[in-house]
């Protein structure tokens, strides 16, 4: 049982450059969540999802897609990298029935330059 | 004004004493509430949750919530050196389907 896991752990993007950030949850978990936590902040919320299928917009939606195909999966998509898009990208999991207790992925540390 | 509010700290305080870590958020439509460890460079990781008003204990943990007062607070009984991190505060709303987080309040233990 390996909870949720992310890849990369790092990218370095040059500016304009495209990248997926991958994110899965071997936990059967409905909600999946897309944070950035820049340094000495909180984290942001930039997507999330309720179940297969279903996404929605968080805090930071900007420069960014997502999709939900399996329960398993929730890949985020940088499109055009921007230098404000440098931070640390946080995957999290949790289940809807029976309490939002959410499970960390080990995170993704972009520089764009 | 931000949805969650947390002391920006830091926070120090002496090995073995009462770390207190407060919270205030302004979504009442937050139902459920989280305290996250963050050690440096590593991901959050949840350590309480508490759902109803009053006090929950677990461990040298004690959460406390007041939704009257959109108040949550942490209590750390006899702070250990290996409590120092930076706690997030959470709230969950449940018709949004999402949690929004504090900035964290960073707590050092001295030896």
């Amino acid at each position: 049982n390996a909870g949720v896991t992310q890849t990369p752990k790092f990218r370095i993007l040059k500016i304009g450059q495209s990248m997926t950030l991958q994110c899965t949850q071997d936990m059967n978990h409905n909600y999946m969540y897309w944070y950035r936590q820049d340094p000495g902040m909180g984290l942001k919320l930039i997507y999330y999802s309720v179940g297969a299928g279903i996404t929605d917009k968080g805090e930071v939606p900007n420069g960014y897609n997502v999709s939900r195909s399996t329960t398993e999966d929730f890949p985020l998509r940088l499109e055009l990298a921007a230098p404000s898009q440098t931070s640390v990208y946080f995957c999290a999991s949790s289940a809807s029935s029976v309490s939002y207790e959410q499970y960390f992925g080990p995170g993704t540390r972009l520089t764009v330059t | 004004q931000k949805e969650v509010e947390q002391n920006s700290g830091p926070l120090s305080v002496p090995e073995g004493a009462i770390a207190s870590l407060n919270c205030t958020y302004s979504d009442r439509g937050s139902q459920s509430f989280f305290w996250y460890r963050q050690y440096s460079g590593k991901s959050p990781e949840l350590i309480m949750s508490i759902y109803s008003n009053g006090d929950k204990e677990d461990g040298r943990f004690t959460a406390q919530l007041n939704k009257a007062s959109q108040y949550v607070s942490l209590l750390i009984r006899d702070s250990q050196p290996s409590d120092s991190a930076t706690y997030l505060c959470a709230g969950h709303n449940t018709n949004a389907g999402k949690s929004t987080f504090g900035d964290g309040t960073t707590l050092t233990v001295k030896p």
